[in-house]
């Protein structure tokens, strides 16, 4: 299965700021999905990284706070924008092998703390 | 829609005791595929086991067991000889092709394993 490195591994940013998070994979992968989870909480699908093209967003989730680029096949980057307090989370990209029985590969997560 | 359902928010095991994690799904595709993952308190996901919706057998990877009723739509996970390093959140998780192939996730189910 895919390697994937994300980065940074955790952060703590003032609110109203934003920040970028990368997800560099060592093969062409064409599924990439990005997670939040919240405190105590389950992971939810923010978003599919499509390449070359817009993200499709999950309900509840829009490209104006989580703006998402996908330049090629083993890349892609999560923006989380004018943050607050609430976007207090871990964010997590994963990358999926519809075919394979390992399923999915995740990122190691970025733990973001907004103060 | 889909839908999975883990009722247990938290469990204790005694080590070298097995536990069964419970988990539920709800799909009107006959194609899907069902995921269980460890993730420790360092926030990483860990896959531990696949079965598909058309597979005849149980999954098993190690001490890993995955009870699949198909009928009664529930994937249960069961650990044998739980060791320390076992305590940790379990997510279950199913991927249907009707949903472009990704994952939704349960609630999560705590384990703590006791010496």
């Amino acid at each position: 299965s895919a390697v994937i490195s994300q980065k940074p591994s955790r952060d703590i940013c003032q609110r109203g700021t934003s920040l970028t998070i990368q997800c560099q994979v060592d093969s062409q992968v064409t599924m990439m999905f990005w997670y939040r989870q919240q405190p105590g909480q389950s992971l939810t699908l923010i978003a599919t990284a499509n390449q070359g093209s817009e993200a499709t967003y999950e309900s509840g989730f829009v490209i104006d706070k989580f703006p998402i680029s996908r330049p090629n096949l083993t890349f892609s980057t999560l923006t989380v924008s004018n943050m607050s307090p609430e976007d207090s989370s871990i964010y997590l990209c994963s990358v999926g092998h519809p075919d394979s029985v390992y399923g999915y590969t995740f990122g190691s997560g970025t733990r973001l703390t907004v103060v | 829609a889909q839908k999975i359902t883990q009722t247990q928010p938290g469990m204790f095991v005694q080590e070298k005791e097995a536990v069964t994690l419970d988990c539920t799904y709800d799909t009107s595709d006959p194609s899907y595929g069902l995921f269980w993952y460890k993730q420790p308190s360092s926030g990483e996901m860990i896959f531990l086991i696949y079965q598909g919706s058309y597979d005849q057998q149980n999954a098993t990877e190690g001490r890993y067991s995955l009870n699949f009723q198909k009928a009664r739509k529930s994937a249960n996970l069961v650990i044998s000889a739980s060791q320390l390093g076992d305590s940790a959140m379990y997510f279950c998780a199913m991927r249907v092709r009707s949903n472009d192939y990704k994952l939704s996730f349960g609630a999560g189910t705590t384990v703590t394993v006791r010496a």
